[in-house]
């Protein structure tokens, strides 16, 4: 299965300020998928990022706040904008391919 | 709404006993898949089972799936304490653009004591 290496594992960052986020897949996956965890629950899917095309939000979520970028099939990163303390949460990429989904080992935000 | 939703919530058992964790959703699914996750850390894919399986066993975990039920159990045998995680189960959808999106369920925390 996919090997994802996902940066960085963990960050404070105050708010009003961004954060990027990026995953970087050792091999080309077309699909490319970001989560949230907030403190507690469980994932929600945020958006599915396309190479070549627009990134696709899920209800709840907008391009201005959580801007994706998909430059290649073995890359994509996630932008945090404007933070604030609700946003601290951990966030996920995850790819899919024949055999199955693989996710990143996460990054757990707190926004102070 | 919400599409699988696990029970119990949090589960507490000795280690050497047996831990069930159960699975509700609520759409028609390609399959169910079960993942394990430590602190908070990435997701571990522990299992899957497709719509026309009712049972699949590995190692120490066995998942039934009852679809006429929208159900699902995932049973850990003989637990050890370094099964203590959190464990969710996540469906995909059927049909459509929306095939690959996975949606989690809430999770049961399961602690596993010496």
């Amino acid at each position: 299965s996919a090997v994802i290496s996902q940066k960085p594992s963990r960050d404070i960052c105050q708010r009003g300020t961004s954060l990027t986020i990026q995953c970087q897949v050792d091999s080309q996956v077309t699909m490319m998928f970001w989560y949230r965890q907030q403190p507690g629950q469980s994932l929600t899917l945020i958006a599915t990022a396309n190479q070549g095309s627009e990134a696709t939000y899920e209800s709840g979520f907008v391009i201005d706040k959580f801007p994706i970028s998909r430059p290649n099939l073995t890359f994509s990163t996630l932008t945090v904008s404007n933070m604030s303390p609700e946003d601290s949460s951990i966030y996920l990429c995850s790819v899919v391919q024949v055999y199955g989904y693989t996710f990143g080992s996460g990054t757990r935000l707190t926004v102070v | 709404s919400q599409q699988g939703e696990e029970d119990p919530q949090a589960l507490s058992i000795q280690e050497g006993e047996n831990a069930t964790m159960n699975c509700s959703y609520k759409t028609s699914i390609n399959n169910l898949q079960w993942y394990r996750q430590n602190s908070g850390r990435g997701l571990v894919h522990l299992i899957l089972i497709r719509s026309n399986e009712r049972e699949k066993h590995s190692g120490r975990l066995r998942v039934t799936l009852d679809t006429s039920k929208k159900s699902s159990s995932l049973l850990i045998t003989a637990s050890r304490a370094a099964d203590t995680a959190s464990y969710f189960c996540a469906t995909d959808g059927r049909g459509g653009g929306s095939n690959y999106k996975l949606t989690f369920g809430k999770g049961t925390l399961l602690t596993v004591n010496p």
